[in-house]
């Protein structure tokens, strides 16, 4: 009965290849997150969605990429990966988004990614 | 930038003694949550405090909120080994939140 759960948990793949990271969540929650947790664990969040829509588009570079079939679920693609692409990815939903009385967030375990 | 800043980086003490982390931020905010985060896991809410309260309580944790000193504190009481793990606060104002890099506590048995 895993509330959000990430797939796969862990990723590791060669520079320049193209991957995704599923996201789904059971809480009937409208809005989800993608977060990457560098090797020092600072957490940035990189795209948030609510009801499908995308709602905050940080400074990512354009090779990632958020899909939102519906909301339960939340994708995100990378392509030409970098080295630099290494950390862990972590999904996230919240019932309303940040600024409501219902922003309390719910992480997923994260993926870990390794680009070589 | 409205990161916040976490103090100590590191906290290491002995089972049964309280834990103090502390938090600061650099702009008006909504509210401020502070999460856990064990080894190789994801983050966990610990307790959500807005801008108009002061103090809450939940458990052994009690969080004070400073807005004038744009500051927070998380202390846990009569710590325990399972409490170790790192701890964010996470500060609310513009459509997002705001990590802080975190505390790391070890609560040794």
């Amino acid at each position: 009965d895993t509330a959000v759960s990430q797939t796969p948990k862990y990723l590791v793949t060669q520079m320049g290849n193209d991957k995704s990271i599923k996201c789904e969540q059971n809480l009937g929650h409208d809005t989800m997150y993608w977060y990457k947790q560098d090797s020092k664990k600072f957490l940035k969040i990189m795209f948030s969605y609510n009801n499908k829509e995308l709602i905050i588009n940080e400074t990512v570079p354009n090779r990632f990429s958020p899909k939102s079939p519906d909301k339960a679920h939340l994708n995100l693609h990378i392509n030409s990966l970098e080295l630099g692409d290494s950390a862990v990815y972590f999904c996230a939903s919240s019932q309303g988004p940040p600024g409501t009385y219902q922003e309390t967030q719910y992480f997923g375990p994260g993926t870990r990614l390794l680009v070589l | 930038s409205q990161q916040g800043e976490e103090d100590p980086q590191a906290l290491s003490i002995q089972e049964g003694e309280n834990a103090t982390m502390n938090c600061s931020y650099k702009t008006s905010i909504n509210n401020l949550q502070w999460y856990r985060q064990n080894s190789g896991r994801g983050l966990v809410h610990l307790i959500l405090i807005r801008s108009n309260e002061r103090e809450k309580h939940s458990g052994r944790l009690r969080v004070t909120l400073d807005t004038s000193k744009k500051s927070s504190s998380l202390l846990i009481t009569a710590s325990r080994a399972a409490d170790t793990a790192s701890y964010f606060c996470a500060t609310s104002n513009t459509g997002k939140l705001i990590f802080g890099q975190g505390t790391t506590l070890q609560v040794k048995p």
